[in-house]
């Protein structure tokens, strides 16, 4: 069960920049580290975001994350055809004693 | 190459028992936390289980807990899901996922290298 709000569907034309809310809770987006992920159909999940805002090597600059309080974010500039995909933000939920996952956002580029 | 790759996925009945693995390689398993993510047929993605990693903590997520067992293999660098009394909400893409920092209990830190998934699915 996804306690991680996320809007169903962003969308934006080419060279555009989107963002991706995702909403929590104190126990978990207020006390610890975000992640973010895409995800292809058929494919597994690959890590955009590391600790709230860290792009791991490879993820182009275009990807940034940020976090406030119990919410965060995922943008994306200079929206591409290729960033069309799902994606999703994880978080550790101390009440829960587990990870709790966004529902997830489908990124269409117009 | 760093690399996981799962196995023992297929149809099962329900209330049956199903067994799936993920072989580790191009790094020290042993130093790992691993965890268990899955994702049912157009659904988002779920957490299942996460393992230190020596194995002294495990964490599985309430809607399979008293259900699904998480174990690792430190000697032959191989991560388990024992999955007991599936019900057809378990049909699902199983992956697994690499926790990125090592020695870690395995809470927080998230998953930096994933599996290709191994499909369960449960039959009535």
């Amino acid at each position: 069960q996804s306690v991680l709000i996320q809007p169903p569907s962003v969308s934006g034309t080419p060279g555009q920049r989107v963002t991706i809310s995702c909403s929590g809770s104190n126990s978990n987006i207020g006390s610890n580290y975000v992640y973010w992920y895409q995800q292809f159909p058929g494919t597994a999940p690959k890590l955009l975001v590391d600790g709230n805002t860290q792009r791991p090597s490879g993820v182009p600059d275009r990807f940034s994350g940020s976090k406030s309080g119990s919410s965060a974010s995922l943008a994306i500039s200079g929206l591409r055809s290729e960033d069309e995909a799902e994606y999703y933000c994880v978080a550790w939920d101390d009440s829960l004693s587990g990870y709790v996952f966004g529902t997830g956002a489908k990124v269409t580029v117009l | 190459q760093v690399q996981l790759v799962e196995s023992g996925g297929g149809v099962v009945h329900s209330g049956r028992s199903l067994r799936v693995s993920c072989a580790a390689s191009g790094f020290m398993f042993s130093r790992y936390a691993m965890n268990w993510v899955r994702q049912a047929p157009g659904k988002g993605l779920e957490w299942v289980a996460v393992i230190s990693y020596d194995g002294s903590n495990q964490y599985i997520a309430d809607s399979v807990k008293g259900r699904f067992i998480i174990s690792r293999d430190n000697y032959k660098d191989i991560l388990y899901l024992q999955m007991n009394s599936l019900t057809i909400e378990d049909t699902a893409v199983y992956y697994c996922a690499r926790d990125p920092l090592s020695y870690s209990s395995g809470r927080g830190d998230g998953f930096d290298i994933w599996g290709q998934g191994t499909m369960v699915t449960v039959s009535s």
